[in-house]
């Protein structure tokens, strides 16, 4: 399967700055990639799905000018959380979608990154 | 809207145990069924799919069979392991141009030696 990675793993940040997340895709590119965000010891829940060269497209409820996603690469996306408040500490995921071939309907995911907002 | 409903856990076995974790899902469409499995400190990683009816998808001893008239997909494993150990979620996929993944909320399971 695909490679994907994520950076940092953990990062914890005060109250009211602004956090950048990577997702990357190691072995293939990627023209669709999705940023998913976790609580404990809940399900997944998807934020955006963002695509290569154009606007993400957020999902309800997801405020789109403080979750930044820029994919400007097909290796590369990025998530910035903008004045993080501790109610954004939680687990973000990427997924990438292989672009053609039969398996375009699986997603590869990216081991998670955990934000603390102290 | 796509959902998907699975067993709450948490689920403790001993090795060698059977197991069994039910998944239901509501679609508009015809979607793709999906397991994911996320072991400890690691990504979630695709068990097991099936695109259609009545496919069964099996993987690692795994299966889970696509039951169109009952709207499910049973997760299940005749003989499992203490590495079985891991957060088990059912997903779908909607089908439509960006395959968008509903989870349900997932269920541990833990296997004691």
């Amino acid at each position: 399967g695909a490679v994907v990675s994520q950076h940092p793993s953990w990062v914890i940040c005060k109250s009211g700055t602004s956090v950048k997340i990577e997702c990357r895709s190691l072995d293939f590119q990627a023209t669709t990639m999705f940023w998913y965000r976790q609580f404990p010891k809940q399900s997944l829940m998807l934020m955006a799905t963002s695509n290569e060269g154009s606007k993400a497209t957020y999902e309800q409820g997801v405020e789109k000018d403080k979750f930044l996603i820029n994919h400007a690469s097909l290796t590369l996306s990025t998530l910035t959380v903008t004045s993080a408040h501790p109610e954004d500490s939680s687990f973000y995921i990427c997924s990438v979608e292989l672009a053609g071939g039969p398996s375009t309907d699986t997603q590869y995911f990216g081991p998670g990154t955990r934000l603390t907002v102290l | 809207g796509d959902s998907v409903t699975q067993m709450e856990g948490p689920v403790t076995l001993s090795e060698e145990a059977f197991l069994t974790i039910n998944c239901t899902y509501t679609a508009t469409g015809y979607p793709s069924l999906f397991w994911y499995v996320q072991y400890p400190g690691e990504g979630l990683q695709l068990l097991l799919k099936a695109t259609k009816a009545d496919d069964k998808g099996s993987n690692k001893g795994f299966e889970a069979t696509y039951r169109k008239e009952t709207t499910s997909f049973h997760l299940e494993k005749g003989s499992v392991q203490v590495s079985d150990s891991a957060v088990y979620f059912c997903a779908l996929s909607d089908g439509g141009n960006d395959y968008k993944l509903s989870f349900g909320a997932g269920t541990t399971v833990t296997v004691r030696a």
